[in-house]
């Protein structure tokens, strides 16, 4: 089956600390992956995504994920976080279809 | 971005009524929106992916006709909660999509539905 895994349930960071968010998912043929952020009472916001092409890839805030076709990986890195980072993120990956599998989620909190 | 609304944001109702929730792409045409359920602390769980002029394809152990979902145009789909009861209370979240397979899905900011 399917499926995709965010190893770490919380990380609670100190500001200007860098951060990685770990995912792994099941290996496929062909996938899209993304990362999402979501602020409290709030919908999902893209941060990146990767469909094809280079394997290091740039988003929004100073984020950014790496592919690793043989790790079945795209971690989530930022080398400096700010308070305003403390969010629930999300992992998700499409296999080929429209539909997106997310991971559980991991709460980042950062701290002064 | 693209912007996609959810209306309400917030409702509470009284068992056994049916709720409605409304999800709009407000700056661009969407082939395709979703529908996911969120639990507290929890991930999203699809629930049901519709096409517009079609019908909806629902997950696996979603109840249909519990869930309605109507997909009337390109930018509007809506989703009623019919006989809601306690346990269905949750954070709805859509999405809409483009055209393409690849095409990135904009979520809208949800909407948390009580049901006393």
């Amino acid at each position: 089956a399917q499926s995709v895994t965010q190893l770490d349930s919380q990380v609670p960071v100190f500001e200007e600390a860098p951060v990685e968010l770990r995912c792994n998912y099941s290996s496929s043929v062909s996938v899209y992956l993304f990362w999402y952020v979501q602020y409290p009472n709030q919908g999902l916001q893209l941060l990146l995504k990767y469909l094809s092409g280079s394997t290091l890839v740039k988003g929004i805030n100073g984020f950014e994920a790496e592919f690793n076709k043989s790790q079945t990986s795209f971690h989530l890195r930022k080398p400096s976080v700010h308070i305003s980072d403390t969010a629930e993120y999300f992992c998700a990956v499409s296999w080929g279809d429209y539909k997106l599998s997310f991971g559980a989620g991991t709460t980042v909190t950062v701290r002064a | 971005g693209a912007v996609v609304s959810q209306h309400p944001s917030w409702v509470i109702c009284k068992s056994g009524t049916s709720v409605k929730i409304e999800c709009r792409s407000l700056d661009f045409q969407a082939t395709t929106m979703f529908w996911y359920r969120q639990f507290p602390k929890q991930s999203l769980m699809l629930m049901a992916t519709s096409n517009e002029g079609s019908k909806a394809t629902y997950e696996q152990g979603v109840e249909k006709d519990k869930f309605l979902i109507n997909h009337a145009s390109l930018t509007l789909s809506t989703l009623t909660v019919t006989s809601a009861h306690p346990e269905d209370s949750s954070f709805y979240i859509c999405s809409a999509q483009g055209q393409g397979v690849t095409d990135t899905q904009y979520f809208g900011p949800g909407t948390r539905l009580t049901v006393l």
